[in-house]
């Protein structure tokens, strides 16, 4: 019940495309999502975040997709960009306390073709 | 966000000894983390390391084997003890904050032979 599963493992996509990765969790409780960018060699980055009572969220190219019914939420990339070549991860938690302890999907590796 | 640095960023330790990665930030945080990421794989939580109280390790994670110390709200370290080549990993630490987001340091690669 604690697993959050990831999909797909890698995505390649030409320059322009939308890529779509998805992730599933089952604890109902977790009530933050965030997204995670992480280059070779470097530390994750926060992309963008959501919580449960907004089904969707834009910063920038990136869009968080939330469905709470399913209990799923997706991260669209727009327009993407060889530099958005990385691998992405999604987590999900929940405060308790004012802590947050994150688990984490089994990552996407995405590459975007020139 | 804060800035997380982390020491030392990779090391190449034998079998049997310890590493301590020093994990500064430059603001108060009251909340750190140190994650394991092992060679192409997801993170997963060692413990949660806050300002005034012992360290909160994971199922499959002992103090014995990784001591966490927290002397303020700027600075931890994660020492791993007795290490083995299974301990190949990043290491990483994390801040977290009361909306719930955290901001990762660069990572400790560190490779036992």
């Amino acid at each position: 019940q604690q697993q959050v599963k990831q999909s797909p493992q890698s995505l390649i996509v030409q320059k322009g495309g939308i890529p779509i990765i998805n992730c599933a969790y089952e604890n109902t409780a977790f009530d933050y999502f965030p997204w995670y960018q992480q280059f070779p060699g470097k530390g994750p980055a926060l992309l963008i975040a959501i919580r449960p009572d907004v089904s969707e969220k834009k910063e920038g190219r990136f869009t968080i997709s939330f469905n709470k019914s399913a209990k799923q939420f997706s991260l669209h990339i727009m327009d993407s960009q060889p530099g958005d070549s990385a691998t992405y991860f999604c987590a999900a938690s929940k405060g308790i306390g004012g802590t947050y302890k994150y688990i984490f999907g089994t990552g996407t590796r995405l590459k975007v073709l020139a | 966000s804060a800035v997380i640095s982390q020491k030392p960023s990779r090391d190449i330790c034998q079998r049997g000894t310890s590493l301590t990665i020093q994990c500064q930030v430059d603001s108060q945080v009251t909340m750190m983390f140190w994650y394991r990421q092992q060679p192409g794989q997801s993170l997963t939580l060692i413990a949660t390391a806050n300002q005034g109280s012992e360290a909160t390790y994971e199922s499959g994670f002992v103090i014995d084997k990784f001591p966490i110390s927290r002397p303020n709200l700027t600075f931890s370290t994660l020492t791993v003890s007795n290490m083995s080549p299974e301990d190949s990993s990043i290491y990483l630490c994390s801040v977290g904050s009361s909306f719930g987001s955290q901001y990762f340091g660069p990572g400790t690669r560190l490779l036992v032979l």
